[in-house]
């Protein structure tokens, strides 16, 4: 079954800590793997993808297909990071032809000043 | 332009009104998506439409029609929904569907927020 799983709903830090918000999947074929943020009162948008292993605002992911894991951090959080985060999972139909993504439950980070 | 507009905002219905959503986008994209989001939930895939043509259905009930006119609009008609419709509904779109380069790679709107009485 295509699953991603991100255990935690709220991560509470404090500016300046560092911060891992963990994302596990379960998928039979080569994984795509996107984390996506919904700052408040703004739209979800993609924040990085494993594919191109960039660093965007300073949090970086790195798949582990042994661990099955895309875990996102960042060493020294920012007030301006606290929204909320998605992982998401592209998986594919039985041809291959289309693709959909999948979203874990999403984790709230909360930086506190 | 590099933004998904979806309008309205904001619908309130019974549930015995039709009504639609439309989404329009002008990136030439041409793999266009909806989603349902209740607070605090993730989105849930709908319908995926790859080069206007309807290519995923999550089994969603018949009273959620979607239409895709071109390739830059996208349509969601509603017909007899129920109260616990009632969500955000957002559209996406990228640039392929698929896999690799380009694919997955969504935009958002805004949603528009539906509420069923």
């Amino acid at each position: 079954a295509q699953r991603v799983t991100q255990p935690e709903k709220l991560l509470s830090v404090f500016k300046g800590a560092p911060v891992e918000l963990k994302c596990n999947y379960s998928y039979s074929g080569s994984p795509e793997l996107f984390w996506y943020v919904q700052y408040s009162r703004q739209r979800l948008q993609l924040l990085l993808r494993h594919i191109s292993r960039e660093s965007i605002k300073g949090f970086t992911a790195d798949l582990n297909k042994g661990e099955t894991s895309f875990h996102l951090k960042k060493p020294f959080a920012q007030e301006e990071d606290s929204a909320m985060y998605y992982c998401a999972l592209s998986a594919f139909d039985g041809s291959g032809n289309t693709g959909k993504l999948i979203f874990g439950q999403g984790t709230t980070l909360q930086v506190k000043p | 332009d590099t933004e998904v507009t979806q309008t309205p905002k904001h619908l309130v219905m019974g549930m015995t009104n039709k009504k639609s959503l439309k989404c329009e986008q002008h990136m030439g994209h041409r793999a266009m998506y909806w989603y349902k989001q209740k607070a605090k939930k993730p989105p849930e895939l709908m319908f995926v439409y790859s080069y206007e043509k309807l290519s995923i259905n999550e089994s969603v009930p018949s009273r959620f029609s979607p239409e895709c006119p071109n390739s830059s609009l996208l349509n969601l008609h509603l017909h007899a929904l129920q109260p616990e419709d009632s969500a955000l509904y957002l559209c996406a779109s990228s640039r392929r569907p698929g896999q690799g380069e380009g694919a997955n790679v969504l935009t958002f709107g805004a949603g528009s927020r539906l509420t069923v009485l």
